[in-house]
């Protein structure tokens, strides 16, 4: 089965620290979308792209927070510096087209844990 | 932006039970999309929605996209320890189904826990 990949799965780091979240999307996707996942909120979304062109990063705080896709096999995002109210779980996804004919695909996740 | 209800927040069931839960909205929606995810996992798509009326199975799953359009439906059947997880509705509105536009929203979970 083509899955998302996720690195690193957990990550527990010092307030002030950058951190760097990485994704490699299922093979041939084209849109991929970075979610976080927090008890209080739910599932929000922090940016997306299509081929590779962030389209939009409206939920994300942009002082501290970035996402890039240096190729199709990898997206990234970074927080810096990183905030005990970062602490949560860190999705990517990945899907081509639009959801009419291709349904979301989830990663495991990175929990990430700032002290 | 455009909210989804979902409903109930979590419940308490007996193996064996069925279950329905469900997701409103005061907005008009194109997809529908039901994802259920295990702790310490990703959300993984159960059953997948697009016309108004739709009504979709998927083994003991089942689950109706609203004549409305502004709400959907998921039951499970026969309720068994593995179904336990956190089940999650997920959404694209027609306001953001422009060409080539992928906004889903996402409701705020069931979690389902079931008794042996």
């Amino acid at each position: 089965d083509a899955r998302v990949t996720q690195t690193p799965r957990h990550k527990v780091t010092e307030m002030g620290q950058e951190v760097t979240m990485r994704c490699q999307p299922i093979l041939g996707h084209n849109t991929v979308f970075w979610y976080r996942q927090t008890m209080m909120q739910g599932l929000e979304l922090l940016a997306y792209f299509r081929n590779r062109a962030p389209l939009d990063d409206s939920g994300m705080p942009k002082d501290r927070f970035s996402a890039e896709m240096p190729d199709a096999t990898l997206a990234t995002l970074k927080i810096q510096p990183s905030e005990p109210r970062d602490s949560a779980v860190y999705f990517c996804a990945s899907a081509w087209g639009t959801p009419k004919n291709s349904p979301l695909h989830f990663g495991n996740g990175t929990r990430l844990t700032v002290t | 932006g455009q909210q989804l209800n979902q409903s109930p927040q979590s419940m308490f069931i007996q193996e064996g039970e069925d279950v329905s839960m469900n997701c409103t909205s005061s907005s008009i929606f194109n997809t529908w999309l039901w994802y259920k995810q295990d702790p310490g996992e990703g959300p993984v798509l159960l059953i997948a929605l697009y016309k108004a009326g739709e009504l979709t199975s998927n083994g003991r799953l089942t689950a109706q996209f609203g004549i409305t359009r502004k709400d959907s439906f998921l039951n499970i059947s026969a309720s068994i320890p593995s179904d336990v997880g956190i089940y999650f509705c997920a959404g694209q509105g027609a306001r953001y189904s422009g060409a080539g536009s992928y906004q889903l929203t996402f409701g705020k979970g069931t979690k389902l826990s079931v008794i042996p």
